[in-house]
C-alpha cells in the first residue's frame, strides 16, 4: 500500500538532546498529522497542520507543514525518557479526505 | 468521556476461518475508519463508514467487509483468513474527516 517516506527509521539519543525527523511524499497533501504510538496502544495525535508553511508547537514538540505541501518535519526539544515510542507522520489529501496515509514510523529511544 | 473502544484486544484464528472485530467510537463522533498495521509498519487504510455506508475504501480485497450501526459503532469482518492477515487492526473515529482518534486496536494472529 501507499506510504510516506519517513526518516530516520530509528534514533537512539541521550536524554536532553533535541530530535528531528521528517516525512516526504510524491503527492501533495492539504493536512499533515504527527502521531505517537506506544507499545500496546493506538496512535495518539500530537500535532495537526492544515496550511503550507504552518509552524505549530505542542509543548516541547514543534512541527512544520512544508511549503511544497509534500513534506513535514517534527522536532522534539530536550528529550526525556517518556518520549520513547514510535512517531508516525500521516498525510491527508483534498481529493481523498477519508484516508490517512502513514509513514513507516521513526522509533525513538532515549537513554537516561 | 470514553475514547474509542475496540474488542477483543487479542484474537487467535486458524487459516480459512472468519473473524469479526468491533469498535465503539468516541462520544460525539459519527465516522469510523479501519486500519491494518503490520508489525514494523505504519497503519494502512482499509475503509471508512459514515451514515451506515462505506464511504471510502483502500486497497484491500473483498474478504474485508464492514458495517456501521445506527449508534455509529462498527464491525470489521474478514473472511477466509490468511497468515498475512495477522496484524494490529485499528479503529479510528472522527466527527467529519478531521481529528481522528484511534483505539488501542485488536491484535489478530492467524495460525
Amino acid at each position: 500500500g501507499q506510504q510516506l517516506n519517513q526518516s530516520p527509521q530509528s534514533m537512539f539519543i541521550q536524554e536532553g538532546e533535541d530530535v528531528s525527523m521528517n516525512c516526504t511524499s510524491s503527492s501533495i497533501f492539504n493536512t499533515w498529522l504527527w502521531y505517537k504510538q506506544e507499545p500496546g496502544e493506538g496512535p495518539v495525535l500530537l500535532i495537526a497542520l492544515y496550511k503550507a508553511g504552518e509552524l505549530t508547537s505542542n509543548g516541547r514538540l514543534t512541527a512544520q507543514f512544508g511549503i511544497t505541501r509534500k513534506d513535514s518535519f517534527l522536532n522534539i526539544s530536550a528529550s526525556i525518557p517518556s518520549d520513547v515510542g514510535i512517531y508516525f507522520c500521516a498525510g491527508q489529501s483534498s481529493s481523498n479526505t477519508g484516508k490517512l496515509i502513514f509513514g513507516q514510523g521513526t522509533t525513538l529511544q532515549v537513554k537516561p | 468521556d470514553a475514547g474509542v473502544t475496540q474488542s477483543p484486544t487479542h484474537l487467535i484464528k486458524t487459516r480459512g476461518q472468519q473473524v469479526t472485530l468491533r469498535c465503539s467510537p468516541k462520544s460525539g463522533h459519527d465516522t469510523v475508519s479501519w486500519y491494518q498495521q503490520a508489525l514494523g509498519q505504519g497503519p494502512q487504510f482499509i475503509f471508512q463508514y459514515y451514515e451506515e455506508e462505506e464511504r471510502q475504501r483502500g486497497n484491500f480485497p473483498d474478504r474485508f467487509s464492514g458495517h456501521q450501526f445506527p449508534n455509529y459503532s462498527s464491525e470489521l469482518n474478514v473472511n477466509a483468513l490468511l497468515l498475512g492477515d495477522s496484524a494490529l487492526y485499528l479503529c479510528a473515529s472522527s466527527y467529519g474527516r478531521k481529528r481522528y482518534t484511534f483505539g488501542s486496536g485488536t491484535r489478530l494472529t492467524v495460525v
